[in-house]
């Protein structure tokens, strides 16, 4: 069975500070999909980066880098000089190959950013 | 272009009533799936749809839960004989299957349910 846990449950940084979220993941399948997602105080996810399991190359977007170990069974997501724009809800979820597409989410960490 | 719409955004029902909720995907993409989000349980699958295959409905909690798609296009969640338990943010979400595999699901905003 698949699992995702994302151990941070609440984290507050002020601006400007870097800040990383943890993400750990179980799965049996050697094929499988990573994601981060966004919820904002609107409430809608929004979408952020999607991994497959072949590709352990670090990603960056501008402030926000992602970086994939499978060794640790990790994909943590790192915002550097973060901005009051960042606090949100972030979901880190997995889809396995086979099977059905659904994904399977962490319970998110909620991070605030003091001004 | 458009996105997700789901309706209505709100919904307040009795104990017992039925309620339907309802969702329009992004045009074009074939795979549908419901979640639901409440604060004991965190993000959970419902239910799946792709294309014309029969539904995964392996994540709906009971069977007041039923689910269907039409024309491959908008899908309707059903809630018979609402519980208190239902409360919850009931999000839709669309993909289309790419040659990469997994293709992100785009978020509708989400009904929020509330069982009095």
């Amino acid at each position: 069975a698949q699992k995702v846990t994302q151990a941070q449950t609440e984290i507050s940084v002020v601006e400007k500070e870097d800040v990383t979220l943890d993400c750990v993941y179980e799965t049996r399948d050697t094929t499988y999909y990573l994601f981060w997602y966004k919820q904002p105080p609107s409430g809608e996810l929004v979408f952020l980066i999607r991994r497959n399991s072949f590709d352990e190359q670090n990603e960056i977007s501008g402030r926000y880098s992602w970086n994939f170990q499978k060794s640790t069974s990790s994909f943590n997501f790192t915002i550097t000089a973060s901005q009051v724009v960042d606090s949100a809800v972030y979901f880190c979820a997995l889809s396995e190959d086979f099977g059905n597409e659904k994904l399977t989410f962490g319970t998110g960490t909620r991070l605030t950013i003091i001004p | 272009g458009a996105g997700v719409s789901q309706s209505p955004s709100n919904k307040v029902t009795e104990k017992g009533k039925d309620v339907e909720l309802r969702c329009d995907p992004i045009s074009g993409h074939t795979a549908l799936y419901w979640y639901r989000q409440s604060l004991g349980q965190g993000l959970e699958f419902l239910i799946y749809f792709q294309g014309n295959s029969a539904p995964d409905k392996s994540g709906l909690p009971s069977d007041r839960f039923s689910a269907e798609r039409t024309g491959g296009s908008v899908s309707t969640l059903t809630i018979q004989r609402t519980q208190q338990e239902d409360s919850a943010v009931y999000l839709c979400a669309s993909s289309t299957r790419g040659l990469a595999g997994r293709d992100e699901q785009f978020f509708g905003p989400g009904t929020r349910l509330t069982v009095l």
